[in-house]
């Protein structure tokens, strides 16, 4: 399989749950992505690995705690999440030259609904 | 920080028609410049990019942009459209010389409707 792959496609939890989210990258790349989309609003940058350092945008809430355990593997749990966490979560990656990026590689992304 | 601006939220147009989608970016330092497609219920597909080199790049689907330093732009344009070009459009930049390097600042979306 070659890409980026995000599994499930849909999720559908209470906001009790416990959850997660998992992307799988095949293209040697060295950087990976979180993006949140919901309707009407830009793409949100919620979490990124470099060369397996993370960074975060300070404004995402704790109930999302990203993972990554190598270069290829991205998990995104979810906990106690809200109804306005419903959106498309969409994982990237990109191989980072330390000096500018070249462009990402999307997944197809998996639409999350919490009732 | 860098931002963009897409200054249209829809763009409706007629089957062989041509279209442009505007992009215009904050920075005049060295950028590098990216379009995107997203078809419903997908992730984004890169259309085209413009590292360095020619200001006119070709992409995928017979989609062209244009860089154009002196006014900040990217506009994205096609001489004649068809209905499977409906699909949301993105615009995004990257800035080598900051610190964020890696990462790509996107615009808030066109989408692209094509009428028969």
């Amino acid at each position: 399989e070659t890409g980026v792959t995000q599994t499930p496609r849909h999720l559908v939890m209470g906001m009790t749950n416990k959850k997660s989210l998992k992307c799988e990258q095949h293209l040697g790349h060295n950087a990976m992505y979180w993006y949140k989309q919901s309707a009407k609003k830009p793409l949100e940058l919620m979490f990124v690995y470099s060369l397996e350092e993370r960074v975060e945008n300070n404004s995402v809430p704790s109930r999302f705690s990203p993972e990554c355990p190598n270069s290829s593997h991205l998990f995104l749990h979810l906990h106690t999440l809200q109804p306005e966490d419903s959106a498309l979560y969409l994982c990237a990656s990109s191989q980072d030259m330390g000096r500018g990026s070249y462009g990402y590689t999307f997944g197809s992304g998996t639409r999350l609904t919490v009732v | 920080a860098q931002s963009v601006t897409q200054l249209d939220s829809q763009v409706p147009v007629f089957e062989e028609a041509p279209v442009e989608l505007r992009c215009n970016y904050s920075s005049s330092v060295s950028v590098y410049l990216f379009w995107y497609v997203q078809y419903p219920n997908q992730g984004l597909q890169l259309l085209l990019k413009y590292l360095s080199g020619s200001t006119l790049v070709k992409g995928i689907n017979g989609f062209e942009a244009e860089f154009n330093k002196s006014q900040t732009s990217f506009h994205l344009r096609k001489p004649s459209v068809h209905i499977s070009d409906t699909a949301e459009y993105f615009c995004a930049v990257s800035d080598p010389s900051s610190g964020s390097a890696r990462q790509l600042t996107f615009g808030s979306g066109t989408q692209l409707t094509v009428l028969p």
